[in-house]
C-alpha cells in the first residue's frame, strides 16, 4: 500500500521557521516527483511546490506566494521529503499535504492525510 | 502561471440526478487536466487523470472530458456518498488548480 504521512505541523509565532516532514512507503520514494500542496481553513487547494527526481537533479519549483521563505528537500535514502519554512505568515496557516506527483508529474495521487500548520501570536 | 476557472462554486442536486462541472484553462494545456475529489476533513482523492482516465477504484459513473481549454467532469448518476467538493487541476505547467465545486445532495 502507497502511503504517506506528514508531521511536524504545528502552532508557530508569525516570523517563525518550521520543518515539516513526510515519510513515504509502498513505493519507489526516488523515482517519484513529489508535491506539497496546502489548504487554508475554508479555502481551496493551493499548491506549494515540487522537488523532482536525482535524474532531473532534484530540481525544485516553488509558487510566487512561498518562493524564497519555502524550501523543498529529500533524501531518498529514507524515503522522506521535507518543506523547511521560514518566515512564517498569518496567511500560511493552512493544511499541508504532502503528495506523490508521479515519475513526470503529470498528476497527483496519492495524498498524504495533512499537518495542520497554525501561525498564530 | 495558468489559471483554471472552475464553475459553479456549489451545487444541489439529487439522487440519480447527472451533474455536469466545468474548468476553464486560461491557455490550452492539452488534455494536462485531472479532478480530484475531497470530503469534509480528508485529504484530497485523485478521480480523473488526464482528462478521461478513470483512476482505479472511482466509480465508473464519474466521466472527465475536454481538451484545449475546457474540461468536464460529469457524475451520471448522483449518489449520497458523492457530497463533496471537486477540484480541477492542470499538469501543463506549473501546477495550478481550480477553485473548487461544493456538490450537496
Amino acid at each position: 500500500e502507497v502511503l504517506l504521512v506528514e508531521s511536524g505541523g504545528g502552532l508557530v509565532q508569525p516570523g517563525g521557521s518550521l520543518r515539516l516532514s513526510c515519510a513515504a512507503s509502498g513505493f519507489i520514494f526516488s523515482d517519484q516527483y513529489m508535491d506539497w500542496v496546502r489548504q487554508a481553513p475554508g479555502k481551496g487547494l493551493e499548491w506549494v511546490g515540487r522537488i523532482r527526481t536525482q535524474p532531473k537533479g532534484h530540481s525544485t519549483d516553488y509558487a510566487a506566494s512561498v518562493k524564497g521563505r519555502f524550501t523543498i528537500s529529500r533524501d531518498d535514502s529514507k524515503k522522506s521529503l521535507y518543506l523547511q519554512i521560514r518566515s512564517l505568515k498569518i496567511e500560511d496557516t493552512a493544511v499541508y499535504y504532502c503528495v506523490r506527483a508521479t515519475s513526470d508529474g503529470d498528476w497527483l495521487d496519492p495524498w498524504g492525510q495533512g499537518t495542520l500548520v497554525t501561525v498564530s501570536s | 502561471d495558468i489559471q483554471m476557472a472552475q464553475s459553479p462554486s456549489s451545487l444541489s442536486a439529487s439522487v440519480g440526478d447527472r451533474v455536469t462541472i466545468t474548468c476553464r484553462a486560461s491557455q490550452s494545456i492539452s488534455r494536462a487536466l485531472n479532478w480530484y475529489q475531497q470530503k469534509p476533513g480528508k485529504a484530497p482523492r485523485l478521480l480523473i487523470f488526464i482528462a478521461s482516465n478513470l483512476q482505479s477504484g472511482v466509480p465508473s459513473r464519474f466521466r472527465g472530458s475536454g481538451s484545449g481549454t475546457d474540461f468536464t467532469l460529469t457524475i451520471t448518476s448522483l449518489q449520497p456518498e458523492d457530497s463533496a467538493t471537486y477540484y480541477c487541476q492542470q499538469s501543463y505547467s506549473i501546477p495550478t488548480f481550480g477553485g473548487g465545486t461544493k456538490v450537496e445532495i
